[in-house]
């Protein structure tokens, strides 16, 4: 059973461009979550995919967007990149999207990405 | 809007000393709470969850919901305990949406 893999491990980018994380769920985990974590602060949720739509939503901009794929794998999309978005941003699939399988989230090890 | 709250940033003990990693959250509906736990270079996992009502490597946790809080006890520190422990929390129909609190890095020291 392989866990849940992110790639790019860490990526540094510039104000203004755009970027595209990469996550592949756990084996038969089909909801895929995403969290941003500022340096010093808890995960924030950015929001969660199943069956491939955008199903929750937290307080973040539509310049970030996602996708999930057929394979339950998933990306996060973030365009004009401002400073504030340096962060580690972690990707978390579930079992299940409701009761109590929902509950059992099972993380990346997260990309860094730094904003210059 | 639900919030979570991790008074200390920084909890250092002694080996053999108690534990209690305070947490508290608002929330105007039945919440599920959960400690995660990120042991160093490793990710984050979780520790356990208030329905479960177990006890996990000697942790255990109530949902007070008077005092709305969630502390996190263990009777006797042990070296390898020192992680960043975070507290979550999810609204009902919320999915896998979880609200963290700030996280409080515990220190066994011996």
């Amino acid at each position: 059973e392989t866990g849940v893999t992110q790639s790019p491990t860490h990526l540094i980018k510039t104000r203004g461009q755009q970027v595209t994380l990469r996550c592949s769920s756990q084996s038969g985990h089909n909801t895929v979550s995403w969290y941003q974590q500022a340096l010093g602060q808890g995960p924030q949720f950015i929001f969660q995919y199943y069956r491939e739509e955008e199903n929750g939503r937290g307080n973040f901009p539509p310049r970030f967007s996602g996708l999930q794929f057929p394979n339950y794998s998933s990306e996060l999309n973030v365009n004009a990149l401002e400073l504030d978005d340096s962060a580690l941003y972690l990707c978390a699939s579930s079992p299940t999207i409701t009761g109590n399988g929902a509950n059992v989230l099972t993380f990346g090890a997260g990309s860094r990405l730094t904003v210059l | 809007a639900q919030r979570v709250t991790q008074p200390e940033k920084l909890l250092s003990v002694f080996k053999g000393a108690p534990v209690e990693l305070k947490c508290n959250y608002s929330y105007s509906g039945s919440p599920e709470l959960f400690w995660y736990v990120q042991y160093s270079r490793q990710r984050l996992q979780l520790l356990l969850r208030h329905i479960s009502r177990e006890s996990i490597k000697g942790f255990t946790a109530d949902l007070n919901k008077g005092e709305t809080s969630f502390h996190l006890k263990k009777p006797f520190a042990q070296e390898e305990d020192s992680a960043m422990y975070y507290c979550a929390l999810r609204s009902s129909g919320g999915g896998n949406k979880l609200t963290f609190g700030t996280g409080t890095q515990l220190k066994v020291e011996l």
